[in-house]
């Protein structure tokens, strides 16, 4: 099963340290999102790439968050100067959108649980 | 995006078939449902998806209303394996509103033996 898959799964680190999460999503999948999710609570989105191309980021996502996709297949998310609220599950989803319109449901890793210590 | 409402929490015996109920009283016209679960340390599963009457798959079945303020999730017969939360989303597909998706709290399903 070559689904989407995240790297790592569990990250400990210690505050002020800057941390990298790797998503590798469905092969023929053009589109890859990252979400945050904390307990008890959906996840919420933070970006979202076509190909290469970032095309949306929430307000979540702060200047110490950034997002890569360089050639439109995997990806990484980096957190500069981690604290304390950015411990959560980081997940990774990807889709299908067709070029003539239309996006099937998202795909979803099982994510990297960041804490910080 | 719409604004989705579902019940915090449901539990239901084992072998029961189970109705969750989820409210979308401002759903645009091109906007399709989609309902995921999650278990505990992994990611949302997809389930099932629909626009409009009842849609059916090997997992569950889908009931949308002609007015389509709301949907039903419907699981029949579930088992202790069914626990978990269950998202309802409401998005567009076709104009691009989809990309990201907003999930609510879930509805938190514990299967009693």
């Amino acid at each position: 099963d070559t689904g989407v898959s995240q790297d790592p799964r569990h990250k400990i680190t210690k505050r002020g340290q800057n941390v990298t999460f790797r998503c590798d999503p469905i092969s023929e999948h053009n589109r890859l999102y990252w979400y945050r999710q904390t307990l008890g609570q959906g996840p919420e989105f933070l970006t979202y790439f076509q190909n290469e191309a970032q095309l949306e980021k929430s307000r979540l996502l702060s200047d110490r968050f950034s997002a890569e996709r360089p050639k439109g297949s995997f990806s990484t998310l980096e957190i500069q100067r981690t604290e304390q609220g950015d411990s959560a599950m980081y997940l990774c989803a990807s889709s299908l959108a067709h070029v003539t319109g239309g996006n099937q449901p998202q795909h979803f890793g099982d994510g990297t649980r960041l804490s910080i210590l | 995006l719409a604004k989705t409402t579902q019940p915090i929490s449901m539990d239901s015996y084992e072998g029961q078939e189970v109705n969750i109920t989820c409210s979308h009283n401002n759903i645009a016209t091109n906007d399709y449902i989609t309902w995921y679960q999650q278990f505990p340390s992994q990611g949302p599963r997809f389930i099932i998806q629909g626009y409009k009457t009842k849609v059916t798959n090997e997992v569950a079945s889908l009931f949308i209303p002609a007015d389509r303020k709301s949907s039903t999730l419907s699981l029949p017969r579930v088992s202790l394996s069914d626990t978990a939360v269950y998202y309802c989303l409401v998005g567009d597909l076709y104009s691009g509103g989809y990309q990201k998706v907003t999930f609510g709290t879930g509805t938190k399903l514990q299967v009693i033996p």
